[in-house]
């Protein structure tokens, strides 16, 4: 049974990175199957979906173009495990964040709710 | 930029039956998009329902069904329960990553 267990602050100050990680049970970060995606939802801007990162042969990142010049999602083989860190974070980045498995999109982390404010 | 579209809110009568769609700004929607939809609840996770277009998950209620419809992605509810009030989201997959829709509400009254 795949679980993905989050961490990370819940509050971040503005024109700073946001962190958090998603560690994985029951599965591998380095799957040659599953893809590995954060998604934020916030009443101003609906569900979004920020980026993934997966492993065929090769490390792959795809991100959502608007966040991608501030966003970057990294493996971690040793610990199993995947982070989020966006930076020049404003108000507009709170939300709601998960982590999830898109092999069915049946696997969500517990979700982190994140403000950003001074 | 991409947009998904979805009805913003739908109504349907207990025991009735209601089709939720889902379109692309690109063109007709296809297996290739692997349509996913997702229901949630007022203070809960979205949670998926249907994925790769027509594929129920071990939790999903036989009357959810997906399917695809007249270039878009669709979900009908057959024989629809009072728990089936909730808002639900479709999400798809174009080259680069994943676009969700802007979400449907649906009323049971």
């Amino acid at each position: 049974q795949v679980q993905l267990q989050q961490s990370g602050p819940g509050l971040v100050k503005p024109s700073q990175t946001l962190s958090l990680t998603c560690a994985i049970s029951g599965d591998s970060v380095s799957s040659n199957s599953a893809a590995w995606n954060w998604i934020r939802q916030s009443p101003s801007r609906g569900l979004e979906w920020l980026g993934r990162t997966f492993y065929r042969s090769k490390w792959y990142s795809e991100y959502a173009v608007s966040v991608k010049s501030r966003i970057s999602i990294n493996p971690d083989t040793s610990k199993n495990q995947f982070s989020l860190h966006l930076n020049s974070v404003t108000p507009e980045d709170t939300a709601m964040y998960y982590c999830v498995r898109d092999v069915d999109w049946g696997n969500w982390g517990q979700g982190a709710l994140v403000t950003v404010s001074s | 930029q991409t947009v998904v579209t979805q009805e913003p809110s739908l109504t349907v009568s207990p025991g009735g039956t209601v089709t939720l769609t889902c379109a692309s700004s690109t063109g007709a929607v296809t297996s290739g998009y692997h349509p996913t939809w997702f229901q949630q609840k007022p203070g809960q996770a979205p949670r998926a329902l249907i994925y790769n277009a027509n594929n129920r998950h071990s939790w999903t209620p036989a009357r959810f069904s997906g399917s695809l419809l007249g270039g878009k992605a669709a979900l009908t509810l057959s024989g629809v329960q009072p728990e089936d009030e909730a808002e639900y989201y479709c999400l798809l997959y174009y080259s680069g990553g994943w676009v969700f829709g802007g979400g449907t509400k649906l009323t049971v009254l």
